[in-house]
Protein backbone atom coordinates (compact mmCIF):
# COMPACT_ATOMS: atom_id res chain seq x y z
CA UNK A 1 0.00 0.00 0.00
CA UNK A 2 1.38 3.36 -0.98
CA UNK A 3 1.80 5.79 1.43
CA UNK A 4 -0.07 8.92 0.13
CA UNK A 5 -2.46 7.76 -2.71
CA UNK A 6 -5.01 9.82 -4.70
CA UNK A 7 -6.69 8.92 -7.91
CA UNK A 8 -4.25 10.55 -10.93
CA UNK A 9 -7.31 11.27 -12.60
CA UNK A 10 -7.71 13.56 -14.83
CA UNK A 11 -10.50 15.35 -14.06
CA UNK A 12 -11.53 17.42 -16.98
CA UNK A 13 -13.71 20.11 -15.81
CA UNK A 14 -15.80 22.74 -17.42
CA UNK A 15 -14.55 26.87 -16.73
CA UNK A 16 -16.71 27.84 -13.27
CA UNK A 17 -16.92 24.16 -12.08
CA UNK A 18 -16.22 23.12 -8.04
CA UNK A 19 -13.83 19.86 -8.15
CA UNK A 20 -12.39 17.73 -4.96
CA UNK A 21 -9.78 15.77 -5.04
CA UNK A 22 -9.31 12.98 -2.08
CA UNK A 23 -6.20 11.47 -0.38
CA UNK A 24 -5.30 8.93 2.08
CA UNK A 25 -2.67 8.45 4.42
CA UNK A 26 -1.68 5.38 6.31
CA UNK A 27 1.24 6.65 8.32
CA UNK A 28 -1.45 7.59 11.48
CA UNK A 29 1.82 9.71 13.37
CA UNK A 30 2.26 12.00 10.38
CA UNK A 31 2.53 15.28 11.23
CA UNK A 32 1.20 17.84 9.26
CA UNK A 33 -0.47 18.07 5.69
CA UNK A 34 -0.39 20.11 2.74
CA UNK A 35 -1.49 20.60 -0.75
CA UNK A 36 1.41 21.05 -3.61
CA UNK A 37 0.86 22.24 -7.04
CA UNK A 38 2.55 21.31 -10.09
CA UNK A 39 2.45 22.51 -13.40
CA UNK A 40 3.36 20.65 -16.18
CA UNK A 41 7.73 20.26 -16.56
CA UNK A 42 7.86 22.58 -13.16
CA UNK A 43 8.47 21.89 -9.62
CA UNK A 44 6.18 21.74 -6.98
CA UNK A 45 5.24 24.53 -5.36
CA UNK A 46 3.25 24.66 -1.75
CA UNK A 47 -0.39 25.52 -2.50
CA UNK A 48 -2.12 25.11 1.57
CA UNK A 49 -1.87 23.79 4.55
CA UNK A 50 -4.05 21.05 5.63
CA UNK A 51 -5.95 21.51 9.15
CA UNK A 52 -8.18 19.92 11.03
CA UNK A 53 -10.67 22.62 11.16
CA UNK A 54 -10.40 23.06 7.74
CA UNK A 55 -9.08 25.95 6.05
CA UNK A 56 -9.38 28.30 2.82
CA UNK A 57 -7.78 29.98 0.91
CA UNK A 58 -9.57 32.10 -1.69
CA UNK A 59 -11.60 29.29 -3.85
CA UNK A 60 -9.77 26.93 -2.51
CA UNK A 61 -10.51 24.94 1.17
CA UNK A 62 -8.76 22.27 1.94
CA UNK A 63 -9.95 19.44 4.86
CA UNK A 64 -8.20 16.63 7.42
CA UNK A 65 -10.01 13.94 9.00
CA UNK A 66 -6.82 12.29 11.51
CA UNK A 67 -9.37 9.47 11.96
CA UNK A 68 -9.74 8.45 8.75
CA UNK A 69 -6.42 9.26 7.63
CA UNK A 70 -8.05 11.21 4.88
CA UNK A 71 -7.65 14.71 3.05
CA UNK A 72 -8.90 16.43 0.86
CA UNK A 73 -9.19 20.02 -1.54
CA UNK A 74 -11.85 21.76 -3.29
CA UNK A 75 -11.69 23.58 -5.62
CA UNK A 76 -14.68 26.43 -6.43
CA UNK A 77 -14.92 28.31 -9.61
CA UNK A 78 -12.73 26.31 -11.92
CA UNK A 79 -10.32 28.88 -13.62
CA UNK A 80 -8.18 27.41 -16.94
CA UNK A 81 -5.32 28.57 -14.73
CA UNK A 82 -6.16 25.96 -12.50
CA UNK A 83 -4.95 23.49 -14.51
CA UNK A 84 -2.23 21.60 -13.27
CA UNK A 85 -1.11 18.58 -10.82
CA UNK A 86 -2.16 18.32 -7.41
CA UNK A 87 -0.01 16.26 -5.01
CA UNK A 88 -1.39 15.57 -1.50
CA UNK A 89 1.95 16.02 0.57
CA UNK A 90 2.30 14.27 4.47
CA UNK A 91 5.37 15.73 6.97
CA UNK A 92 6.18 12.61 9.23
CA UNK A 93 9.27 14.69 10.16
CA UNK A 94 12.86 13.42 10.30
CA UNK A 95 14.95 12.23 12.86
CA UNK A 96 16.55 15.33 14.55
CA UNK A 97 14.55 17.52 12.55
CA UNK A 98 13.78 18.77 9.27
CA UNK A 99 10.92 17.69 6.73
CA UNK A 100 10.07 14.45 5.52
CA UNK A 101 7.54 14.97 3.20
CA UNK A 102 5.73 11.95 1.36
CA UNK A 103 4.22 12.68 -1.65
CA UNK A 104 1.07 11.07 -3.58
CA UNK A 105 1.39 10.73 -6.79
CA UNK A 106 -0.58 13.74 -8.15
CA UNK A 107 -4.67 14.51 -9.70
CA UNK A 108 -4.13 15.90 -12.69
CA UNK A 109 -6.49 18.51 -13.48
CA UNK A 110 -7.74 20.13 -16.60
CA UNK A 111 -10.24 22.66 -17.32
CA UNK A 112 -11.68 23.57 -20.48
CA UNK A 113 -13.29 26.32 -21.72
CA UNK B 1 15.28 36.37 -6.80
CA UNK B 2 17.48 33.21 -7.45
CA UNK B 3 15.97 30.48 -4.54
CA UNK B 4 17.35 26.91 -5.75
CA UNK B 5 19.19 27.05 -8.50
CA UNK B 6 20.27 23.48 -10.12
CA UNK B 7 22.49 22.24 -12.53
CA UNK B 8 23.15 21.12 -15.18
CA UNK B 9 19.08 21.13 -16.70
CA UNK B 10 19.31 18.61 -18.70
CA UNK B 11 21.73 15.54 -19.04
CA UNK B 12 22.40 12.43 -21.15
CA UNK B 13 24.67 9.77 -19.85
CA UNK B 14 25.77 5.92 -21.15
CA UNK B 15 25.47 3.34 -18.89
CA UNK B 16 28.37 3.55 -16.51
CA UNK B 17 29.43 7.10 -17.10
CA UNK B 18 29.50 9.24 -13.84
CA UNK B 19 28.26 12.95 -13.24
CA UNK B 20 27.34 15.70 -10.53
CA UNK B 21 23.92 17.87 -10.04
CA UNK B 22 24.91 20.48 -8.37
CA UNK B 23 22.07 22.77 -6.45
CA UNK B 24 23.20 25.93 -4.33
CA UNK B 25 20.14 28.18 -2.46
CA UNK B 26 20.45 31.74 -1.70
CA UNK B 27 18.28 31.68 1.52
CA UNK B 28 20.34 30.62 3.78
CA UNK B 29 18.09 27.42 4.20
CA UNK B 30 19.38 24.59 7.02
CA UNK B 31 17.89 21.80 5.28
CA UNK B 32 18.24 20.51 1.75
CA UNK B 33 17.11 17.61 0.29
CA UNK B 34 17.69 15.74 -3.52
CA UNK B 35 14.36 14.04 -4.45
CA UNK B 36 13.58 12.33 -7.84
CA UNK B 37 10.25 11.77 -9.70
CA UNK B 38 9.36 9.52 -11.90
CA UNK B 39 5.63 8.90 -13.65
CA UNK B 40 3.49 6.80 -11.21
CA UNK B 41 5.84 7.09 -8.43
CA UNK B 42 5.68 10.72 -7.12
CA UNK B 43 8.30 12.44 -5.50
CA UNK B 44 10.71 10.17 -3.51
CA UNK B 45 13.60 11.34 -1.46
CA UNK B 46 16.91 9.96 -1.90
CA UNK B 47 19.21 12.08 0.36
CA UNK B 48 18.65 15.03 2.37
CA UNK B 49 21.36 17.02 4.71
CA UNK B 50 19.92 19.15 8.00
CA UNK B 51 22.92 21.40 8.02
CA UNK B 52 26.66 21.50 6.96
CA UNK B 53 28.80 19.40 6.72
CA UNK B 54 25.37 16.47 7.68
CA UNK B 55 24.18 13.94 4.99
CA UNK B 56 21.30 11.18 5.20
CA UNK B 57 19.86 9.25 2.93
CA UNK B 58 16.27 8.79 2.40
CA UNK B 59 13.81 6.74 0.89
CA UNK B 60 15.94 5.72 -2.62
CA UNK B 61 19.75 6.09 -1.84
CA UNK B 62 20.84 3.30 -3.40
CA UNK B 63 23.90 4.73 -6.90
CA UNK B 64 23.57 7.99 -5.34
CA UNK B 65 26.18 10.26 -3.13
CA UNK B 66 26.13 13.31 -1.61
CA UNK B 67 27.99 15.91 0.25
CA UNK B 68 27.41 19.40 1.64
CA UNK B 69 30.37 20.99 2.20
CA UNK B 70 28.97 24.31 2.40
CA UNK B 71 25.75 25.77 3.61
CA UNK B 72 24.07 27.14 0.72
CA UNK B 73 25.14 24.13 -1.61
CA UNK B 74 24.24 20.02 -2.10
CA UNK B 75 25.62 18.00 -4.66
CA UNK B 76 24.42 14.86 -5.88
CA UNK B 77 26.58 12.43 -7.35
CA UNK B 78 26.12 9.41 -9.80
CA UNK B 79 29.21 6.96 -9.58
CA UNK B 80 28.00 4.61 -12.12
CA UNK B 81 24.97 5.70 -13.79
CA UNK B 82 22.24 3.04 -14.58
CA UNK B 83 19.25 3.14 -17.00
CA UNK B 84 17.21 3.76 -14.36
CA UNK B 85 18.45 6.58 -12.46
CA UNK B 86 16.40 8.37 -15.50
CA UNK B 87 13.95 11.09 -14.09
CA UNK B 88 13.50 14.38 -12.81
CA UNK B 89 15.68 15.25 -9.93
CA UNK B 90 14.52 18.01 -7.74
CA UNK B 91 16.49 19.80 -5.29
CA UNK B 92 14.57 21.30 -2.78
CA UNK B 93 15.52 23.00 0.54
CA UNK B 94 13.68 24.41 3.85
CA UNK B 95 14.18 26.29 7.00
CA UNK B 96 14.45 24.47 10.09
CA UNK B 97 11.00 26.04 11.61
CA UNK B 98 9.31 24.67 8.63
CA UNK B 99 8.46 21.06 9.85
CA UNK B 100 4.38 22.84 10.75
CA UNK B 101 4.51 24.92 7.63
CA UNK B 102 5.92 22.24 5.23
CA UNK B 103 6.83 24.54 2.74
CA UNK B 104 10.08 23.18 0.30
CA UNK B 105 11.60 25.18 -1.98
CA UNK B 106 12.44 23.63 -5.09
CA UNK B 107 14.44 24.00 -8.05
CA UNK B 108 13.47 23.46 -11.64
CA UNK B 109 15.06 20.56 -11.71
CA UNK B 110 17.00 18.20 -13.46
CA UNK B 111 16.26 16.28 -16.52
CA UNK B 112 18.63 12.93 -16.60
CA UNK B 113 18.46 10.33 -19.48
CA UNK B 114 20.81 7.07 -18.89
CA UNK B 115 21.23 5.21 -21.85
Amino acid sequence: RKEVEQDPGPFNVPEGATVAFNCTYSNSASQSFFWYRQDCRKEPKLLMSVYSSGNEDGRFTAQLNRASQYISLLIRDSKLSDSATYLCVVNEGLTGGGNKLTFGTGTQLKVEL
Amino acid sequence: NAGVTQTPKFRVLKTGQSMTLLCAQDMNHEYMYWYRQDPGMGLRLIHYSVGEGTTAKGEVPDGYNVSRLKKQNFLLGLESAAPSQTSVYFCASSYRTSLLTGELFFGEGSRLTVL
